[in-house]
């Protein structure tokens, strides 16, 4: 248990209105992650954070934005949803303080857009 | 980009059998690691291991990072063992992003 916590859990919101997922981490890690899962695309990386006000984008950024004002909490939000980010959102991660140190995941909230 | 593929995608076992899944990655990594995703939905770290072998009870995985894949092993399997079985990589001089594979569904049956 990393001390990983997600809300909310699970959420149904309507095609174009602003969504925001938040990650909360009890354990001071630097590096924090959210991630999408869809079937027949695992788990692929949509922004990462390595410090406070230091975000860069992963693989799949466009329509989302992320913000981390404090260590512990890193956000993020669709400005406007679409049916296509329609998914289970993952927050991660990096323990020891290393990008490259073990990840663990939090429980994940499941998003979908009507 | 890199790929990672895991086979089989799906096994099905009877409990007690053992079963070994394996993970190829197409370059050299800096992380490796082996996950369980639970039928809730859970991802459970099982190994850390971009290199050398580890044993965790009746599980155990092994890394070649020469020959660019690692195997997971499950011996006396559970009906508890159900799920999916995921490798992931991170590479050097990256963002520390971990690249997943498409994942081993199991089932073990009673």
């Amino acid at each position: 248990d990393a001390g990983i916590t997600q809300s909310p859990r699970h959420k149904v919101t309507e095609t174009g209105t602003p969504v925001t997922l938040r990650c909360h981490q009890t354990e001071n890690h630097r590096y924090m992650y959210w991630y999408r899962q869809d079937p027949g695309h695992g788990l692929r990386l949509i922004h990462y954070s390595y410090g406070v006000k230091d975000t860069d984008k992963g693989e799949v950024s466009d329509g989302y934005s992320v913000s981390r004002s404090k260590t512990e909490d890193f956000l993020l939000t669709l400005e406007s949803a679409t049916s296509s980010q329609t998914s289970v959102y993952f927050c991660a991660i990096s323990k020891g303080g290393g990008r490259m140190d073990e990840q663990y995941f939090g429980p994940g909230t499941r998003l979908t857009v009507t | 980009g890199i790929q990672v593929e895991q086979s089989p995608p799906d096994l099905i076992l009877q409990e007690g059998a053992n079963s070994t899944l394996r993970c190829n990655f197409s370059d050299s990594v800096n992380n490796l690691q082996w996950f369980h995703q639970n039928p809730w939905g859970q991802l459970i770290n099982l190994f850390y291991i971009p290199s050398g072998t580890k044993q965790n009870g009746r599980l155990s995985a092994t890394t070649v990072a020469t020959e660019r894949y690692s195997l997971l092993y499950i011996s006396s399997s559970q009906t508890t063992d159900s799920g999916v079985y995921f490798c992931a990589v991170g590479l050097s001089g990256n963002t520390g992003k971990l690249i997943f594979g498409q994942g081993t569904t199991l089932q073990v049956k009673p």
